[in-house]
């Protein structure tokens, strides 16, 4: 069966870290892979989308890897504040549809 | 980029009524919306494809009957929970994108059914 699967336990870090959260997914070939972010009672907000034939998305502290050979995005926030402190989700797109997946997403607090 | 503004943000309405949530794209004329339910600590569970001037596509396990989605013009699209129960407490947010594009979501309704 196809799954998107993302850390369930919350990810701890201090102020000035880099958080780095998982992404893996299982029987799906995605065209795109997108990070968005949602607080508690708000709708996601789109951060990321990178495509199948690249390697690595950056803008400004957020950097996105992907690789479709071990099926797994990595999502990176470097220089981390307490701002970024939310639930971050990953999603994928298959080819030829708009309807996006999502993972359960991984809650990052980031600690003063 | 498009705004989508989601209509009411949270409603508690009694067991056995009904429930209509508006979804509008303010600057974007949207062919088709989607509609997801989350319950919390879980995923963005998607509940149907809205599509202007058809009918919605639902998702497998969604009652079409129970969940009228109406979709009038290319701004507005409307969620109503019908005979809602407890079980149908939860957070219903839609959202507008196309393929390849980033989405974008509405703020979100908490329904809340006592």
């Amino acid at each position: 069966s196809q799954k998107i699967e993302q850390n369930s336990e919350a990810l701890n870090i201090q102020e000035g870290k880099t958080a780095t959260l998982t992404c893996n997914y299982t029987n799906y070939s995605p065209a795109y892979l997108q990070w968005y972010r949602q607080d508690p009672g708000r709708g996601p907000v789109f951060l990321l989308l990178i495509r199948e034939n690249e390697k690595e998305k950056r803008k400004e502290r957020l950097k996105v890897t992907f690789d479709t050979t071990l099926k797994q995005s990595l999502f990176h926030i470097t220089a981390s504040q307490p701002a970024d402190s939310a639930t971050y989700l990953c999603a994928l797109e298959v080819s030829g549809y708009s309807t996006l997946t999502f993972g359960k997403g991984t809650m990052l607090l980031v600690s003063p | 980029g498009a705004v989508v503004s989601q209509h009411p943000s949270w409603v508690i309405c009694k067991s056995g009524t009904s429930v209509k949530i508006e979804c509008r794209s303010l600057d974007f004329q949207a062919t088709t919306m989607f509609w997801y339910r989350q319950f919390p600590k879980q995923s963005l569970m998607l509940m149907a494809t809205s599509n202007e001037g058809s009918k919605a596509t639902y998702e497998q396990g969604v009652e079409k009957d129970k969940f009228l989605i109406n979709h009038a013009s290319l701004t507005l699209s409307t969620l109503t929970v019908t005979s809602a129960h407890p079980e149908d407490s939860s957070f219903y947010i839609c959202s507008i994108t196309r393929q390849g594009e980033k989405a974008f979501f509405g703020q979100g309704t908490r329904l809340t059914v006592v």
